[in-house]
């Protein structure tokens, strides 16, 4: 079945860095993909996302761009806050949302 | 609009037990998807219904189940509770779910513990 993988964390940056979140997926046919984003004690937030090939989802200073040719999906964020530190998690639909495993990011002032 | 209401957001459970969660999604979403997150295995569809009927099954055992009523709201029952079982529980609102192109939105979740 489909599948997504992204990277595995934890990731810790100082404040102002740059962020990339890696995910890549398995898919037989053309699925969206999305970024969701968890804050502790929540649910899960849409973050982002795109629904064909070379579509960039964008929200809140973070960026994705469908890569069809390299199945990847990887989320960038020019500058961090203290206040992105979060799980992120990549998704795509395929009839429900299959999830990657989560990034936790922790941003330290 | 009111979001994703779940509850309860804590329980505490005994090997053996049974427990049932409610899940109120958005006025006017017809679909609501339920998911199970631990730290080990990340979040794992367990199943979908729409207007009363399940439309998707995840693979878990019998002793997960679900219903919804004609208002939209949804209840997932765990029979037997093994020390496995402890997760957050994640319910998930839609229009129609096949509207995936927008995701979904979460609710914040119920913290199952199993002692």
């Amino acid at each position: 079945g489909d599948s997504v993988t992204q990277m595995e964390g934890p990731v810790t940056l100082s404040e102002e860095a740059f962020l990339t979140i890696n995910c890549t997926y398995t898919a037989t046919g053309y699925p969206s993909l999305f970024w969701y984003v968890q804050y502790p004690g929540e649910g899960l937030q849409l973050l982002l996302k795109a629904t064909k090939a070379d579509d960039k989802g964008s929200n809140k200073g973070f960026e994705a761009t469908y890569r069809k040719e390299t199945t990847s999906f990887h989320l960038e964020k020019g500058s961090v806050q203290v206040s992105d530190s979060a799980v992120y998690f990549c998704a795509l639909s395929d009839r429900t949302l299959v999830f990657g495993k989560g990034t936790r990011l922790s941003v330290i002032a | 609009k009111a979001g994703v209401t779940q509850t309860p957001r804590y329980l505490i459970k005994t090997r053996g037990q049974q427990v049932t969660l409610s899940c109120s999604p958005i006025s006017g979403h017809r679909s609501v998807s339920w998911y199970q997150q631990t730290p080990g295995q990340g979040l794992q569809f367990l199943f979908e219904y729409f207007s009363e009927t399940q439309r998707n099954k995840g693979n878990f055992p019998g002793r997960f189940s679900g219903r919804q009523f004609s208002n939209s709201r949804s209840e997932m029952n765990v029979s037997t509770l093994e020390l496995g079982d402890s997760a957050l529980y994640l319910c998930a609102s839609s229009l129609s779910g096949a509207d995936l192109d927008y995701g979904y939105t979460f609710g914040s979740g119920t913290r199952l513990t199993v002692v």
